[in-house]
């Protein structure tokens, strides 16, 4: 089974911390990707990485910046912590894409409550 | 700019019932549409995805129905059951570096028994 991993399920930190946020996937996949998941706006992209060292923005990078240093690793890091960033965070990754495609895999998430 | 838009919001159905959920897109270079289900206190799992090729695919109790001219896709539930109960998000991608995603806004499904 494909199984992606978060360093913590609850993590509560106060306003202009630094917070890592640590996902590690065993399946080789070559694309990793930090969401965020709030109540009425789904799923939105923050970051994704598509090989070792490579990186792109997604829809709301604002804010945050990612590593991969590693291929099963991608760590997003929030370098001052705001309040409005407190919400639910998502790990996903998945197999390098085919022509069409490919499924993502979840990890547990972590909720982050910035105080 | 919300390129995948979802409704409802909610949806409360009887066991045994249909459930449907509806999705509408704007980017026409979308080329793949993944249904994904969560649970509470997991993370999303693709349920069934289609390819604009087809207009409609069926695994079991899911189906989707796709209309590339109008732009929309939609997933339905037959039979639904108290264990469908969740939170459904489409979504859809183009080709590109890694063929991200982008997710509708999620309905949250109760099936009552």
């Amino acid at each position: 089974d494909v199984k992606v991993t978060q360093s913590s399920r609850y993590l509560v930190k106060r306003t202009g911390e630094k917070v890592f946020l640590e996902c590690v996937q065993d399946m080789d996949h070559e694309n990793m990707f930090w969401y965020r998941q709030d109540p009425g706006l789904g799923l939105r992209l923050i970051y994704f990485s598509y090989d070792v060292k490579m990186k792109e923005k997604g829809d709301i990078p604002e804010g945050y910046s990612v590593s991969r240093e590693k291929k099963e690793r991608f760590s997003l890091i929030l370098e001052s912590a705001s309040t409005n960033q407190t919400s639910m965070y998502l790990c996903a990754s998945s197999p390098i894409q085919g022509f069409y495609g490919n499924e993502q895999f979840f990890g547990p998430g972590t909720r982050l409550t910035v105080l | 700019q919300q390129q995948v838009k979802q409704s409802p919001q909610s949806l409360i159905v009887q066991k045994g019932g249909i459930s449907i959920i509806n999705c509408a897109y704007e980017n026409t270079a979308f080329d793949y549409f993944p249904w994904y289900q969560q649970f509470p206190g997991k993370g999303p799992a693709l349920l069934i995805a289609i390819r604009p090729d087809v207009s409609e695919k069926k695994e079991g109790r899911f189906t989707i129905s796709f209309n590339k001219s109008a732009k929309q896709f939609s997933l339905h539930i037959m039979d639904s059951q108290p264990g469908d109960s969740a939170t459904y998000f489409c979504a859809a991608s183009r080709f590109g570096s890694a063929r991200q995603l982008t997710f509708g806004s999620g309905t949250q499904l109760t099936v009552l028994p």
